[in-house]
């Protein structure tokens, strides 16, 4: 079984900087992708990065581009989503997920940690 | 960027009645990633199913996923109350991944 509990969230300001953790249980960890989903208040989901089973590889929402960074600690069994230059309209509910590549599908999910961003 | 859109966006029914709900890529899809996940009221989503039409661990077998090329459907035979919920469609072929606008269900 496989828990993640993600960490790090709260209020802040426009233009600011937050840092998002996810603790992962589980033997694995270090040979599954991971990814950060955001859901914004009353609205769907949206993907937001992945990061390989190795951190060799990383991808990012078009949007987002240059102002998120994911990152991840196989020793620790975390993965990290730094956000820098905070808007509005990051507002949201952010989840880690796993991905496992048997199912391509993302089948372990965090409860969420929610980000405000405003002044 | 593969474009999924999801319909309709509200389904409204009764405990027993059966629902089905519409994913459609914008360009043809491998089926082989194309997934679709509960999301309860304050809840976490969850994965129902992958691959199209397997469904995951512990989902019962009221539910069963469908399609190929562009068009996907996920179908619940007899609604149970605790099925509503919103249903989101996700392809991952490659980056990025992409998920639908979502069909809210409602009992």
């Amino acid at each position: 079984q496989v828990q993640l509990v993600e960490s790090g969230g709260g209020v802040v300001q426009p233009g600011r900087s937050l840092r998002l953790s996810c603790a992962a249980s589980g033997s694995t960890f270090s040979t599954s992708a991971m990814h950060w989903v955001r859901q914004a208040p009353g609205k769907g989901l949206e993907w937001v990065a992945a990061i390989w089973y190795d951190g060799s590889h990383e991808s990012y929402a078009d949007s987002l581009k240059g102002r998120f960074t994911i990152s991840r600690d196989n020793s620790n069994n975390m993965v990290y989503l730094q956000m820098n230059s905070l808007r509005a309209e990051d507002t949201a509910v952010y989840y880690c997920a796993r991905f496992s590549s048997f199912v391509s599908a993302l089948d372990y999910w965090g409860q969420g940690i929610l980000v405000t961003v405003s002044s | 960027e593969i474009v999924l859109t999801q319909s309709p966006g509200t389904l409204s029914l009764s405990p027993g009645e059966r629902a089905t709900l519409s994913c459609r890529a914008s360009q043809s899809i491998n089926s082989m990633y194309l997934a679709w996940y509960q999301q309860r009221p304050g809840q976490a989503p969850r994965l129902l199913i992958y691959v199209t039409s397997s469904r995951a661990t512990g989902i019962p077998d009221r539910f069963s996923g469908s399609g190929s090329g562009t068009d996907f459907t996920l179908t619940i035979s007899r609604l149970e109350p605790e099925d509503s919920a919103v249903y989101y469609c996700q392809h991952y072929g490659s980056s990025p991944l992409t998920f639908g606008g979502g069909t809210k269900v409602e009992i």
